[in-house]
């Protein structure tokens, strides 16, 4: 079956300019979770969708962060005035939610490179 | 404030030989560790994991042992095999209690070469 899909899978922008990054989970997962890599750097939360539930948003690194979660399905990461440090790979992962029942392996997309020019 | 470490960024192992990889943690309500192996250009795949109240964790070539007391865990891999070779990352969660979360922290990598 088909596995969670991220677009663009490039792109670059200009400093001070939105862009929006989209995740496609794996059918049927309610749980989906964005992170990030830089240069150097391990895998850095950012935030976590759990069905109807309030987003867990104690990962994004400042205001001009934000994601959203349409349907329960796709979900869209906004960087707004964007800065030389966002430059990163963005990766978006999904898993089921198995309550009570232990780890709920998360499944992670190619991800998106962003570079901030 | 790392709370996940891996100090070796990369290591160089040859084809058949053991690779160890290491990472320490610092947060000790971590109950549940894991290990992703990462390709360049894809996503990371999980790989094996180890709950807290184990000390070894064994599936086919690879072992992950947790020694809570040291806030350490290796994944050893045994034989190694040149298609071994990518960046591993350990990571750490909780899963039980009132602080659970299903947030992944992750280590740096560590870029494994194994040598034919």
């Amino acid at each position: 079956g088909a596995g969670v899909s991220q677009s663009p899978s490039n792109k670059v922008t200009e400093k001070g300019k939105d862009v929006e990054l989209r995740c496609d989970p794996i059918s049927g997962h309610t749980a989906l979770y964005w992170y990030r890599q830089s240069l150097g750097q391990g895998l850095e939360f950012l935030i976590y969708f759990q069905g109807n539930s309030a987003p867990d948003k104690s990962g994004l690194p400042s205001d001009r962060f934000s994601a959203e979660r349409t349907g329960g399905s796709v979900s869209t990461l906004t960087i707004q005035r964007t800065q030389q440090e966002d430059s990163a790979v963005y990766l978006c992962a999904s898993s089921l939610d198995l309550a009570g029942l232990g780890y709920n392996e998360q499944f992670f997309g190619p991800g998106t490179r962003l570079t901030v020019l | 404030d790392q709370q996940v470490k891996q100090n070796s960024p990369s290591l160089s192992v040859q084809e058949g030989r053991i690779s160890i990889l290491n990472c320490d943690y610092t947060n000790s309500m971590f109950d549940y560790f894991l290990w992703y192996k990462k390709y360049p250009a894809e996503g990371p795949t999980f790989l094996i994991s180890i709950s807290s109240i184990k000390d070894k964790n064994e599936d086919g070539r690879f072992t992950v042992f947790l020694n809570k007391s040291a806030k350490h865990l290796s994944l050893h891999i045994v034989p190694s095999q040149p298609g071994d070779s990518a960046v591993y990352f350990c990571a750490a969660t909780i899963i039980r209690g009132g602080g659970a979360t299903n947030k992944l922290i992750f280590g740096t990598g560590t870029l494994l070469a194994v040598q034919p």
